[in-house]
């Protein structure tokens, strides 16, 4: 069965620090690949996916995401966080074909000081 | 981009009766939407896959008779809970893809908290 995984639960970082989020998968076929934000009291929300092609994605609000095909990686980056990035980080792959499921990774919440 | 909608926002309801949950594409058809469970502070946990025009595909180890689904038309799905307990008490979020097959984000609704006393 697929699996996400992410290995940061919780991250705190002050403003302008760099950011790396880690999200693995566990699927040996094609996957379609999404980080999903959720900022607090509102619904989750598109950062970027990654289909096809070129494995270094560029996102909304400055965020980048790299497939690392051989590694069954996705991670999230983001070169310089703001207090507004604070919000939940949700990893999720779509094992492609006819359905749109998403299997979710645990999430990371982050938590940028001012 | 597109829009989903849930409602209510916030239920409670006592311990042996149904709650429905409608969930709406209010600016796209939807043949098919999904239905998540998130715990606090865990992750979306998918439910079942709700099917227009068919019968909803379900999750191993969630109860299908516990949790009716309906996709009664392209823009409308609905979740009952029936026989509702404290331990169905949770958020509940459904999604839903602007078309068929690969290519396509899902749109989120902005959940339904449920609380069973």
């Amino acid at each position: 069965a697929q699996s996400v995984s992410q290995h940061n639960h919780h991250v705190i970082l002050s403003e302008a620090a760099s950011l790396e989020l880690g999200c693995n998968y566990s699927y040996g076929g094609t996957v379609n690949l999404f980080w999903y934000v959720q900022y607090p009291g509102q619904h989750l929300q598109l950062l970027l996916k990654y289909f096809s092609g070129d494995p270094l994605v560029k996102g909304i609000k400055g965020f980048e995401a790299e497939f690392i095909k051989s590694k069954f990686s996705f991670n999230l980056r983001k070169p310089s966080v703001q207090w507004s990035d604070t919000a939940e980080y949700f990893c999720a792959v779509n094992a492609g074909g006819a359905t749109n499921k998403l299997i979710f990774g645990t999430g990371t919440l982050l938590a940028v000081q001012p | 981009g597109a829009v989903v909608s849930q409602h209510p926002s916030w239920v409670i309801c006592k311990s042996g009766t149904s709650v429905k949950i409608e969930c709406r594409s209010l600016d796209f058809q939807a043949t098919t939407m999904f239905w998540y469970r998130q715990f606090p502070k865990q992750s979306l946990m998918l439910m079942a896959t709700s099917n227009e025009g068919s019968k909803a595909t379900y999750e191993q180890g969630v109860e299908k008779d516990k949790f009716l689904i309906n996709h009664a038309s392209l823009t409308l799905s609905t979740l009952t809970v029936t026989s509702a307990h404290p331990e169905d008490s949770s958020f509940y979020i459904c999604s839903a893809p602007p078309g068929q097959g690969e290519g396509y984000e899902q749109y989120f609704g902005p959940g339904t908290r449920l609380t069973v006393t």
